[in-house]
C-alpha cells in the first residue's frame, strides 16, 4: 500500500502570500492517481485538483498542482481569506488482483499568521 | 446541480444497529460509484467502501470489509451505509462522495455534508 505523507503539518501565512504544500508518496505513483482537496470546518472536502495538475471545475487559477513520481505539490499563488483551510492529497490504487483502494494524506493546515 | 445530502447526526449505544443514507440528485444516479469516507481526529480521512448503484456492485477497504454493509435504492436515488453492531470506535464523521473514474484520474468530485455518528454507553 502506498502511504502519503504531507508537509508541513501546519503552514502559517498571511493573505497575499504564496503557499506551497507537499505530498510525498512512499513509492512512485502515476500522476493520474493523485488528487488534492480542501476542507473547511463543518464541511465535506472539496475537490481542487485531479490528475496531479488539472483544476476541478470552478477552482480559481491561483491553485495549481505539479509533480510526478513520489513528489507532488499544491501551490496557492496568493492566499485569500477563504483559502485558510486544511488540504489533503489522495491516491487511488488498484492491485494486480483488482483490489481498489483510496488513501489520503494526513493533511496540511493553512492558517492565518 | 449535483448534490449529495446525508442523513442527520446519530447518537447510539454500543451493540446497536444503524443505517445512514446519502441521497443524490442532479445527475444520473446509476452511472457513478458513490464512496464512503470516515474522518476522525486520530486517523484523518479513511476510504471505507464504494457502491455502484446501477448494479449494486461494491468494493471495500480491507480495514472495513465485514464491518459495514452497503446498499442502494434506485427508486429514491439513495445509498446506505449500515452497521449491525456499533462499537465506540465507530464514533466519527462519515462522508459520502461521488467517484469519478476516468483516464484523467480517479477521485471524488462531489461530497455530502457529512453524518456525525457518536457511539457511547
Amino acid at each position: 500500500e502506498t502511504v502519503l505523507t504531507q508537509s508541513p503539518g501546519t503552514l502559517s501565512l498571511s493573505p497575499g502570500e504564496r503557499a506551497t504544500l507537499s505530498c510525498r508518496a512512499s513509492q512512485s505513483i502515476s500522476r493520474s492517481s493523485l488528487a488534492w482537496y480542501q476542507q473547511k470546518p463543518g464541511q465535506g472536502p472539496r475537490l481542487l485538483i485531479y490528475g496531479a495538475s488539472t483544476r476541478a471545475t470552478g477552482v480559481p487559477d491561483r491553485f495549481s498542482g505539479s509533480g510526478s513520481g513520489t513528489d507532488f505539490t499544491l501551490t496557492i499563488s496568493r492566499l485569500e481569506s477563504e483559502d485558510f483551510a486544511v488540504y489533503y492529497c489522495q491516491h487511488y490504487y488498484t492491485s494486480h488482483y483488482g483490489t481498489s483502494r483510496f488513501t489520503f494524506g494526513p493533511g496540511t493546515k493553512v492558517d492565518i499568521k | 446541480e449535483v448534490q449529495l445530502v446525508q442523513s442527520g447526526a446519530e447518537v447510539k449505544k454500543p451493540g446497536e444497529s444503524l443505517k445512514i443514507s446519502c441521497q443524490a440528485s442532479g445527475y444520473s444516479f446509476t452511472t457513478y460509484w458513490i464512496g464512503w469516507v470516515r474522518q476522525t481526529p486520530e486517523k484523518g480521512l479513511e476510504w471505507m467502501a464504494m457502491i455502484y448503484p446501477g448494479d449494486s456492485d461494491t468494493r471495500f477497504s480491507p480495514s472495513f470489509e465485514g464491518q459495514v454493509t452497503l446498499s442502494g435504492d434506485k427508486s429514491v436515488n439513495t445509498v446506505f451505509l449500515q452497521w449491525n453492531s456499533l462499537k465506540a470506535s465507530d464514533t466519527a464523521m462519515y462522508f459520502c462522495a461521488r467517484r469519478i473514474f476516468s483516464s484523467a484520474g480517479d477521485y471524488f468530485d462531489f461530497w455530502g455534508q457529512g453524518t456525525l455518528i457518536t457511539v457511547s454507553s
